[in-house]
């Protein structure tokens, strides 16, 4: 069946570290990739997306995307975590022309000050 | 511009009543999508609609659960006799028609119902 896996359950970074979030996906085909963001009590966000062109996706507060296609990734990156980035963080695949996305079951990020 | 909106926030049933959770789209948008997150859970899709048509149920339990958005008035979510385990957020999110029906665009979503069966 097809997936979406976060590797990272809970990541735990002090602040100006770096991060990554991996994020893999079992698709063959045409895909669109998206991060989403939960802050605490809120509803999801959308920090950034992938449709096609540049593998490289800038989003929203400073975070990125590297689309790898023969890797079946979509990690994302911020080079220096601030404590307001404490959240829980989804991946999510659109697959060709279908409509849903298929979420992966998210990674919380706890950044201390 | 208001967002996705979801009414109510929090609601409370007890085992064997029902559950109507409601959803109206962003301004301009044509497409709903309802998701449900269990604890520890990523989303889980479940039903995909366009006003007065079901696109995709194919993440809908097959009994007690149904969906519609009518013409007029916001999606509805509805979940008959509801047992302990439908305790979840429901998410509603919403898009814009993609250009020749390519469904490309990103998806809005709603801040939730909080669904408590007890």
């Amino acid at each position: 069946a097809q997936s979406v896996s976060q590797h990272n359950h809970h990541v735990i970074l002090s602040e100006a570290a770096s991060l990554e979030l991996g994020c893999n996906y079992s698709y063959g085909g045409t895909v669109n990739l998206f991060w989403y963001v939960q802050y605490p009590g809120q509803h999801l966000q959308l920090l950034l997306k992938y449709f096609s062109g540049d593998p490289l996706v800038k989003g929203i507060k400073g975070f990125e995307a590297e689309f790898i296609k023969s890797k079946f990734s979509f990690n994302l990156r911020k080079p220096s975590v601030q404590w307001s980035d404490t959240a829980e963080y989804f991946c999510a695949v659109k697959k060709g022309s279908q409509g849903n996305l298929i979420f992966g079951k998210g990674t919380k990020l706890s950044v201390k000050p | 511009n208001a967002g996705v909106m979801q009414n109510p926030r929090h609601l409370v049933r007890r085992r064997g009543q029902e559950a109507r959770l409601r959803c109206s789209p962003m301004k301009g948008h044509s497409h709903v999508y309802w998701y449900r997150q269990l604890p520890e859970e990523g989303l889980k899709f479940m039903v995909y609609l366009q006003k007065e048509n079901i696109i995709d149920e194919s993440g809908m339990p097959k009994e007690r659960f149904s969906a519609e958005f009518p013409k007029e008035g916001p999606s509805i979510l509805r979940i008959q006799q509801v047992v302990r385990g439908d305790s979840a957020a429901y998410f509603c999110a919403s898009s814009r028609e993609g250009l020749q029906g390519l469904l490309s665009y990103e998806q809005y979503f709603g801040p939730g119902t909080r669904l408590t069966v007890t």
